[in-house]
């Protein structure tokens, strides 16, 4: 077991440009979760996939954004169009349906959009 | 719609000294509840979490936490605080039994300790 890993760690891009990040959660999981963490602030939920079906979407995650995990075992979180507010950690995080209750968290991709 | 309140942003005390850092919630159901801990530049990791049962947890690297039902309260303690506690504290709740849904986060307790 070697963890939830993000990739990249850091990612610097335009406004305007499209950039897509990838998430491996930890691999007997099958639940996994997007969080975007700004500075100061805790982390705030995005989506959460049970295998590969997309079961919750909060109302943060506008039109821009897509994520997507086809074979219910790695995450792509995609941001069209990136604006300056999109700047930020943005978290993914795995769990088991066995019942620990506990979300593992990723080290985290730093988004700077200039 | 749950919410979770950290009171302070910034907590300082001195090694040795005890460590209290406060959490309020608000649920509509049963909530569970989660103490994270995260050091600058890498993700979250769990400290303890209250599921049922015994509403005093305890948890890694000495912290305990109590739930209080009346009070919506979740605070989290350490008898004798360590340099190695410097970190940012977040607490969170999450409402659908099996934990099948994403937390919702405090804005977080940045825990200072003084030498």
């Amino acid at each position: 077991d070697t963890g939830v890993s993000q990739d990249p760690r850091h990612k610097i891009t335009k406004r305007g440009q499209n950039v897509t990040f990838r998430c491996d959660p930890i691999s007997e999981h099958n639940r996994l979760y997007w969080y975007r963490q700004t500075l100061g602030q805790g982390p705030e939920f995005l989506t959460y996939f049970q295998n590969e079906a997309q079961l919750e979407k909060s109302r943060l995650l506008s039109d821009r954004f897509s994520a997507e995990r086809p074979k219910g075992s790695f995450s792509t979180l995609e941001i069209q169009r990136t604006e300056q507010g999109d700047s930020a950690m943005y978290l993914c995080a795995s769990s088991s349906s066995g019942g620990d209750y506990e979300q593992y968290f990723g080290p985290g991709t730093r988004l700077t959009v200039t | 719609a749950q919410s979770v309140t950290q009171l302070g942003s910034h907590v300082s005390v001195s090694e040795g000294a005890l460590v209290l850092l406060r959490c309020n919630y608000s649920s509509s159901v049963p909530p569970y509840l989660f103490w994270y801990v995260q050091y600058p530049n890498q993700g979250l990791q769990l400290l303890l979490k209250y599921t049922t049962g015994a509403t005093l947890v305890k948890g890694i690297n000495g912290f305990e936490a109590e739930f209080k039902k009346s009070e919506t309260s979740f605070h989290l303690t350490k008898p004798s605080a360590h340099m190695s506690d410097a970190a940012e504290y977040f607490c969170a709740v999450s409402e659908i039994r099996g934990g099948a849904d994403g937390l919702t986060f405090g804005k977080g307790t940045h825990l200072i300790i003084q030498p």
